[in-house]
């Protein structure tokens, strides 16, 4: 199995609040993403890295930011939570140094905003 | 834009029965093609990748195939067990939108 944790694994916040998600990798492998899992959408992909300060923009990116200061960690940023990103929330890796290469994913964060 | 289907959303089969899971696309223009499974609850497994250049791909009981232009995966289990139960997921990496497009999955059950 890849090495991806993901922390929390489970948070509970309010609308408005900021929510940070890391996703860390020990493969030391450089296309990084994060997708979200909704009922009835399946999985989407918000951001991605390819390379430690490059990112990129995925399908739903509105109201998510990312970081990656480390080719280890790739953070996940809602600047203010709202109910529509009530979500599970998954980071992935890709297996080699190519994007196109089997995609590995980390165990969820299950992100509930009330 | 590239759109993935999954036929049937659940599936539900005794034990010991051979399946296949369909998946249908839009765009042809693809680097690959991945099946993944998901237990409820957890992340996704990658069970197979299949290049556009290949036809199938095997893992054990596992047979994936790769029609591009058609637009058509599929991914057939042989001699199913309890333990097969769970969503399976495709996944496209097009040319055109350089990510990984998902179907909605298939639900299945395998009961003894």
């Amino acid at each position: 199995d890849a090495g991806i944790t993901q922390s929390p694994r489970h948070k509970v916040t309010e609308t408005g609040t900021p929510v940070t998600l890391r996703c860390h990798q020990t493969e030391n492998h450089r296309y990084m993403y994060w997708y979200r899992q909704d009922p009835g959408h399946g999985l989407r992909l918000i951001h991605y890295s390819y390379g430690v300060k490059d990112t990129d923009k995925g399908e739903v990116s509105d109201g998510y930011s990312v970081s990656r200061s480390k080719t280890e960690d790739f953070l996940l940023t809602l600047e203010s939570a709202t109910s529509s990103q009530t979500s599970v929330y998954f980071c992935a890796i890709s297996g080699g140094d190519s994007r196109t290469d089997t995609q590995y994913f980390g165990p969820g964060t299950r992100l509930t905003v009330l | 834009k590239q759109e993935v289907t999954q036929i049937p959303a659940a599936l539900s089969v005794p034990e010991g029965e051979n399946l296949v899971l369909n998946c249908s696309f839009t765009d042809s223009a693809i680097y690959n093609l991945q099946w993944f499974r998901q237990d409820p609850g957890k992340g996704l497994t990658s069970l197979l990748l299949i290049q556009s250049s290949q036809r199938e791909q095997t893992s054990g009981r596992l047979n994936a195939s790769l029609d591009k232009s058609s637009g058509r995966s599929t991914l057939y289990i042989a001699a199913s067990q309890p333990g097969d139960s769970a969503t399976y997921l495709c996944a496209t990496l097009s040319y055109n939108t350089d990510k990984l497009i998902f179907g909605t999955g298939t639900r299945l059950q395998v009961f003894p």
